[in-house]
């Protein structure tokens, strides 16, 4: 089972920032924090991953806590192509992965 | 650089059959990770491969099976289809198995089990 638990579905306006929570309370010390994005069943895409400290890369930026029982996903400027559903993992020896949030981004 | 490819895009089978699934790795990755994906659910981690052995297996039973081969292209076997079998296989690489490599996705075998 996943580890994690995330809101089934969310919107956000378009150019305004999404924030995509996720909870992993459970989560040991050597697992990362990893984040996916999948658009029609294509294969998902990689976005962005850490450990302890938060991350930012071209396409996003993660925030975790500081007990790393939670973390964020944004997106600073959301895009219409931004419309996916989002998986927030815990990795340990393997992925796996829970439901998703559901972004849908409004013009 | 080549991303993951995967092939066939698509493939009809019927309850019994055997099916072989292909991946090839991105260039410089030697592990290759296979997920199942039903629909409307996320993705299930089948099993990994690096360096030609298994490293890793979900909850799959025996007649889904692997190989990876030297240039560390892979392929998914499952013997004796069941209709529950119908989903998106995707098969994902990485630089090496530890949990800070990220995996690539390919783009997915669409398998239909009539």
């Amino acid at each position: 089972d996943a580890k994690t638990t995330q809101p089934p579905s969310m919107d956000c306006a378009e150019g305004r920032a999404a924030n995509l929570p996720c909870n992993h309370s459970t989560i040991s010390g050597n697992e990362y924090v990893y984040w996916y994005r999948q658009i029609h069943s294509q294969g998902p895409q990689y976005i962005i991953h850490g450990l302890k400290n938060n991350e930012t890369n071209e396409m996003a930026s993660l925030i975790i806590t500081e007990d790393r029982k939670s973390s964020t996903l944004i997106l600073p400027h959301a895009t219409l192509r931004d419309t996916a559903v989002y998986y927030c993992i815990v990795r340990g020896n393997d992925m796996r992965f829970g439901a998703g949030t559901r972004l849908t981004v409004k013009p | 650089e080549t991303g993951v490819t995967q092939s066939p895009t698509h493939l009809i089978k019927t309850r019994g059959q055997q099916v072989t699934l292909r991946c090839s790795s991105q260039s410089g990755h030697n592990t290759v990770s296979w997920y199942q994906q039903a629909l409307g659910q996320g993705p299930q981690f089948i099993f990994q491969y690096y360096r030609e052995e298994e490293n890793g297996r979900g909850n799959f039973p025996p007649r889904f099976s692997g190989l990876q081969f030297p240039n560390y292209s892979s392929e998914l076997n499952v013997n004796a289809l069941e209709l529950d079998d119908s989903a998106l296989y995707l098969c994902a690489s990485s630089f090496g198995p530890a949990s800070y490599n990220e995996q690539f996705f390919g783009p997915g075998t669409r398998l239909t089990v009539l």
